[in-house]
């Protein structure tokens, strides 16, 4: 079975740190991304990175950042956070489109809380 | 921006009966799919429908598909308490590496 897990289901921070959210995936998949999820809004798309070193914008990628040395890992950081930031974060992998799977396989979610 | 819409936000029915949930999207797509989460937890993939299909079938699941309403449908028949969960369609536009998920139907079923 594939596995994405992510480091922390729930994390508490304070203002202005500095976060790091770890992903890793074992299926050797090309494509990854990071999500959050708020109540009413669905899964909004943070960053994606199609292959290592790769990495694009989606739709809200401002006060994050990303970083993914290795094929298997994608991080997820909070240069300095904020209370607008406290949601669920929620990771996932893919094939590339065009392959015969291209069904995301999800990690099972990081709720963090800046305070 | 929001890609799918799902429709109801909400939906409540009993053990037994069926479950329909309605999404809709605004570009060409390469294909489109639904997904359960429980509570708290990450998504599952349930059925991927291509552009070029008009309908597939998984188990309990049927999910529709009309290209030229830009729209989709899950149905769960025969539903179960287990299936209380919210369900998320997403899609993947033509040419794009993204997918991109709507807000999602919350289901509740009553035993």
């Amino acid at each position: 079975d594939v596995k994405v897990t992510q480091s922390s289901r729930y994390l508490v921070k304070r203002t202005g740190e500095k976060v790091f959210l770890e992903c890793v995936q074992d299926m050797d998949h090309e494509n990854m991304f990071w999500y959050r999820q708020d109540p009413g809004l669905g899964l909004r798309l943070i960053y994606f990175s199609y292959d290592v070193k790769m990495k694009e914008k989606g739709d809200i990628p401002e006060g994050y950042s990303v970083s993914r040395e290795k094929k298997e890992r994608f991080s997820l950081i909070l240069e300095s956070a904020s209370t607008n930031q406290t949601s669920m974060y929620l990771c996932a992998s893919r094939s590339p489109i065009g392959g015969a799977n291209t069904e995301a396989f999800f990690g099972q979610g990081t709720r963090l809380t800046v305070v | 921006s929001q890609q799918g819409e799902e429709d109801p936000q909400a939906l409540s029915i009993q053990e037994g009966e069926n479950a329909t949930m309605n999404c809709s999207y605004k570009t060409s797509i390469n294909n489109l799919q639904w997904y359960r989460q429980n509570s708290g937890r990450g998504l599952v993939h349930l059925i991927l429908i291509r552009s070029n299909e008009r309908e597939k079938h998984s188990g309990r699941l049927r999910v529709t598909l009309d290209t030229s309403k830009k729209s989709s449908s899950l149905l769960i028949t025969a539903s179960r308490a287990a299936d209380t969960a919210s369900y998320f369609c997403a899609t993947e536009a033509t040419g794009g590496f993204k997918t991109i998920f709507g807000a999602g139907t919350r289901l509740f079923v009553k035993a």
